[in-house]
């Protein structure tokens, strides 16, 4: 089946730990995004990607980084340097429309 | 990227009842999207809108693309409880543009 697999979809971390978010999509969509959900916040756009090995920050880049050395691959790595990192990620691809993987819920304990 | 304007907040109505939101930007977008997302899942695509004035339906869901291309709207006829979750509205500027996405309206439908 064609779509946007995220793993894992749950995560436990300890403060001052690195942790990556994997993102793979069979879309042949050039472009993919990360995007952070907050309770009662909506989604904010942390980086996205329009084309392979290139990336640009969106609002809330702080304390993440990203890497796209393959056009269906676009992890995401929650560094220690997030003030705040407990929250649930998404990643998408577009080729126009948006579509969406199930998502990843990180807690920091 | 600009955050849209989505009212209201959240609305608590009864099986059958119609439902009404919109979104409004000071900007004008050329796509208008509005997604549904269940508790713990991904947002799901609903409807897109393209064209201005565009009014578009999946099945009980009917959306309109504004006129001057600020605003839109998301109506759910007859509600259902599985209407349950949190509906995103979505501009785009143009293709290879990130998405602004609105803050969300909460839906809770009681039998």
């Amino acid at each position: 089946d064609g779509g946007i697999t995220q793993s894992p979809k749950y995560l436990f971390r300890k403060e001052g730990q690195n942790v990556t978010l994997s993102c793979e999509q069979n879309l042949n969509h050039d472009a993919m995004y990360w995007y952070r959900q907050d309770p009662g916040q909506g989604l904010r756009l942390i980086y996205y990607s329009q084309i392979v090995n290139d990336f640009q920050k969106g609002d809330i880049a702080e304390g993440y980084s990203v890497s796209r050395e393959k056009k269906e691959s676009f992890p995401l790595t929650v560094t220690s340097a997030q003030k705040n990192p407990t929250a649930f990620y998404l990643c998408a691809s577009s080729s126009g429309e948006l579509f969406f993987g199930e998502g990843s819920r990180l807690t920091v304990l | 990227g600009q955050q849209l304007n989505q009212s209201p907040q959240s609305m608590f109505i009864q099986e059958g009842e119609d439902v009404s939101m919109n979104c409004t930007s000071s900007s004008i977008f050329n796509t208008w999207l509005w997604y549904k997302q269940d508790p713990g899942e991904g947002p799901v695509l609903l409807i897109a809108l393209y064209k201005a004035g565009e009014l578009t339906s999946n099945g009980r869901l009917t959306a309109q693309f504004g006129i001057t291309r600020k605003d839109s709207f998301l109506n759910i006829s007859a509600s259902i409880p599985s209407d349950v979750g949190i509906y995103f509205c979505a501009g785009l500027i143009n293709s290879g543009y990130a998405l602004n996405f609105g803050k969300g309206t909460s839906l809770l439908v009681t039998p």
